[in-house]
């Protein structure tokens, strides 16, 4: 069965560390996209990707990076790790552009930078 | 502007009692969807529905039913004879049309469901 996943599913790291989380899917779908989650903001976008070699920025982008280099994985990069990217991540896919499309999420990351 | 309002926080409910949580959208677009996920305590995020603009015909699921009404911008998500494995966080969304150029999707900050036996 099509699947998204997500690596490592828990991760401890200190400021200043660079991190990288893993996400990858098996939908074969065209955009892949990371969140994050925090009590009281919801679900927050950072980047988004509608195919390879395309990346974007989502509303809380600073301090993150991702690349597409296959339709498979979008690796998200904490360049940095601050205390205050302390959160949960997901990453998400859906099939093409227009809207209309149910995005599917992986099982999350809970990431604590001390 | 692209909104969505989940006025209840937290709700507590006893088992096989009836629920309706609440999603208000606010959108200026005439195309556009309205999604509905479920994130149990085990942390994932469940796709449950999506519903088009152009669509107002209530939904039926078994013990989940949706009530999509453009003429108040709500779409409530009742569950039926409650049960303890429906305590979750759900969380409504927004998705925009094109006009982005991307699938955003706008989140509502969630309803905490506790079902107690």
């Amino acid at each position: 069965d099509a699947e998204i996943t997500q690596s490592p599913r828990h991760k401890i790291t200190e400021t200043g560390r660079q991190v990288t989380l893993a996400c990858h899917q098996t939908w074969n779908h065209n955009n892949m996209f990371w969140y994050r989650q925090d009590l009281g903001h919801g679900l927050r976008l950072i980047h988004y990707s509608y195919g390879v070699q395309d990346t974007n920025k989502g509303e809380v982008s600073d301090g993150y990076s991702v690349s597409r280099s296959n339709t498979e994985d979008l690796p998200l990069t904490l360049e940095s790790a601050a205390s205050s990217q302390t959160s949960v991540y997901f990453c998400a896919s859906s099939e093409s552009q227009g809207g209309a499309d149910t995005q599917y999420f992986g099982p999350g990351t809970r990431l604590t930078v001390l | 502007a692209q909104k969505v309002t989940q006025a209840q926080t937290e709700i507590s409910v006893v088992e096989k009692e009836d629920v309706t949580l609440d999603c208000v959208y606010e959108t200026r677009d005439t195309t556009y969807y309205l999604f509905w996920y479920k994130q149990p305590p085990s942390g994932e995020l469940v796709f449950l529905i999506r519903r088009n603009s152009f669509d107002e015909q209530n939904e039926i699921s078994g013990r989940y039913s949706w009530n999509f009404q453009k003429s108040t911008s709500s779409f409530n998500f009742t569950i039926t004879a409650s049960q303890v494995v429906d305590s979750a966080v759900y969380f409504c969304a927004l998705s925009a049309p094109p006009r982005d150029n991307f699938n955003k999707f706008y989140f509502g900050s969630g309803t905490k469901l506790n079902v107690k036996p």
